[in-house]
């Protein structure tokens, strides 16, 4: 069975230190996997994609790392800022016929001055 | 402003009541997607459309009744639903659906509660 588990649920770090969201999915097989951001009250943005072959990407102070080998990405943030509180959601397409996405619980990052 | 636009951003309404929601996106996209939002719960999709053809319908209840009357539209109808049914709706399109590396651009959702 598909399935994306992200950790930690929630996290609450003081504003301007760094912080690692973690993305552990059993898609198989796998096309790509994506970060969003959702500010509450809001959608989900796209922060980043990462195919098979990219080991790291970044978005300003967002860096993705993915391990296809062991399934697992990550999500770090450098130096957070108040606007970074939000919910971080990790979303694996897989690569058959269907292109069907599994979405991961995600992460509440509260960001507090 | 993501270029899918979606109304009312709250409903409330009764067991009993008839209602719909909307969803407009202004983006070119051929491929339009409502999912269901629950508290602690991850995303789950409920319809696809890809080129106004309904591709998905993701074991939804009949009181579920989407729309798709173009591209750029998409409805859900609302019929009886049940109070486990309150959560955030969220619209979502993207270029279409067999492009698997273009994102989903989503709307600010529709809060609904049922009393």
């Amino acid at each position: 069975k598909n399935q994306v588990e992200q950790s930690p649920q929630s996290l609450i770090i003081l504003e301007g230190k760094n912080c690692t969201l973690q993305c552990n999915y059993t898609v198989s097989p796998f096309s790509n996997l994506r970060w969003y951001k959702q500010d509450t009250g809001r959608g989900p943005v796209s922060l980043t994609i990462m195919t098979f072959s990219e080991n790291t990407k970044s978005n300003g102070r967002y860096t993705a790392t993915l391990d296809a080998d062991t399934k697992q990405s990550s999500l770090h943030i450098t130096a957070s800022q108040l606007s970074d509180s939000a919910s971080y959601i990790c979303v694996v397409r897989n690569n058959n016929a269907g292109n069907m996405l599994t979405f991961g619980g995600g992460t509440r990052l509260m960001v507090k001055p | 402003e993501t270029g899918v636009t979606q109304t009312p951003r709250h409903l409330v309404m009764g067991m009993t009541n008839k209602k719909s929601l909307k969803c407009e996106q202004h983006l070119g996209h051929n491929a339009m997607y409502w999912y269901k939002q629950s508290a602690k719960k991850p995303l789950e999709l409920m319809f696809v459309y890809n080129f106004k053809e309904q591709t998905e319908n993701n074991s939804v209840p009949s009181r579920f009744s989407p729309e798709c009357p173009n591209s750029s539209h998409l409805f859900l109808h609302l019929h009886t639903l049940q109070p486990e049914d309150s959560a955030l709706y969220l619209c979502a399109s993207s270029q279409e659906t067999g492009i698997s590396n273009q994102p989903q651009h989503f709307g600010d959702g529709t809060r609904l509660s049922i009393l």
